[in-house]
Order: C-alpha cells, then structure tokens, then sequence
C-alpha cells in the first residue's frame, strides 16, 4: 500500500468550476498535510497545509481534512487557466521531519 | 533575493563520474532536506537534517553522501553515478519540522542531473 495515494488524473475542468482533488494516506500518526503545486520545469510551491480535521479556506482554496477516515482533499473554486499544474498532497508524521508526498494530481482548467 | 539557491541547473555527465549539487537557503530555517523527483515526477525524500546533524536517511545508496557544513547549506555529492541516478534533485528547508505552522518546506529550483 501506497503511504500517501492520490489520482494521476489528468483531472480537466472548465474555467469557473470547481477542481475537486483528493489523497488519502496510511499512517494514522501523521500529524501535519500539506498541498503543494507544481508546475512543469519548476519547484513545488505550498498552496495550503492543514493540522486539524474540517475545512480551512484560504481565497479560492479551501483543505479539508478527516483523520478518521485518513482523507485529505482541496477544493479549488473559480477554477483558472493559470491552476493547470500538478498538485501534490504531502503528509508528515510526529517529528516532521520525513514528509511523503504522494505522485500528484494533474489538473487542467480549459478555457 | 532567492530563499533557497541550488547549483548546478542542470548537470549532464558520464556513468562512473562523481559529481556535486550545491545548496544554500537564506530563510535562517534550521532544517534542510534533499529529495528526488523522478520521470514519473515522484518526488521522494532522500535526507533530512537539522541543524547540521542528519536525521533522515531514507535508505539512499552510499554513493550519495550529503555534507552540511552550516545549517544555511545542504550539499550533495554522488559518486560512481549510474543511469538510474537520473532525476531531478530538490533541495527543500523549514523552519522548525516538530512546529504546526513552521513546518512548511520551501523548496529550490532543482537540479537536472542527466547521466549518459
């Protein structure tokens, strides 16, 4: 089993949608989430982390987390054209200091 | 203004050689990290240190051996490169891993290592 999965995708929407990405991971001592976004040739940048189970909203995006069921989403209103990149869902146990991401989302918003 | 610096850009060189990625982060972040992203744009964590000292090794062939010689550069040298070391290498750092809010990593440009 993966420790943190998520859909290769490609997942494609229309600009103004609603992206929906989802990960779920495996050790249910992790303690910090993470959404970062990458865009192809560059580095990982930080969209959102979230510690606590519910919603966090941020503008456009809002984290969700739910412990029990090991299941991190992101919610991407008012999708853009400039959203299409691959978005990893990262995971860091007690300590912090190993983080595992998981393979990435690819997300395209047509417009 | 660059929080988190790598050299080289991009590395192109022969099986068997030895070769050095540079990293240096200005954040005053105590912890570093290098990982590598792979075709399949994997990213996987290779090495975490903290305040020089390593602390996560993730089971890396010692042909790679990273070298903090202050808590603002992680280096990372690979000896006798093979094809499969191919990849693109990041180096990451945070402020303070064991603190909900301070854990974010912020990550460097990449290095593009090519071994023919």
């Amino acid at each position: 089993q993966k420790e943190v999965e998520q859909n290769s995708g490609p997942l494609s929407v229309p600009e103004g949608a609603i992206a929906s990405l989802n990960c779920t991971y495996s050790d249910r001592g992790s303690q910090s989430f993470f959404w970062y976004r990458q865009y192809s040739g560059k580095s990982p940048e930080l969209i959102m982390f979230i510690y606590s189970n519910g919603d966090k909203e941020d503008g456009r995006f809002t984290a969700q987390l739910n412990k029990a069921s090991q299941y991190v989403s992101l919610l991407i209103r008012d999708s853009q054209p400039s959203d299409s990149a691959t978005y990893l869902c990262a995971v860091s146990n007690t300590g912090g200091f190993k983080t595992i991401f998981g393979a990435g989302t690819r997300l395209f918003v047509k417009a | 203004d660059t929080a988190v610096s790598q050299t080289p850009k991009y590395l192109v060189t022969q099986m068997g050689n030895d070769k050095s990625i540079k990293c240096e982060q200005n954040l005053g972040h105590d912890t570093m990290y290098w990982y590598k992203q792979d075709s399949k744009k994997f990213l996987k964590i290779m090495f975490s240190y903290n305040n020089k000292e390593l602390i996560i090794n993730e089971t890396v062939p010692n042909r790679f051996s990273p070298k903090s010689p202050d808590k603002a550069h992680l280096n990372l040298h690979i000896n006798s490169l093979e094809l499969g070391d191919s990849a693109v290498y990041f180096c990451a750092s945070s402020q303070d891993p064991l603190a909900g809010g301070r854990d974010t990593q912020y990550f460097g440009p990449g290095t593009r290592l090519t071994v023919l």
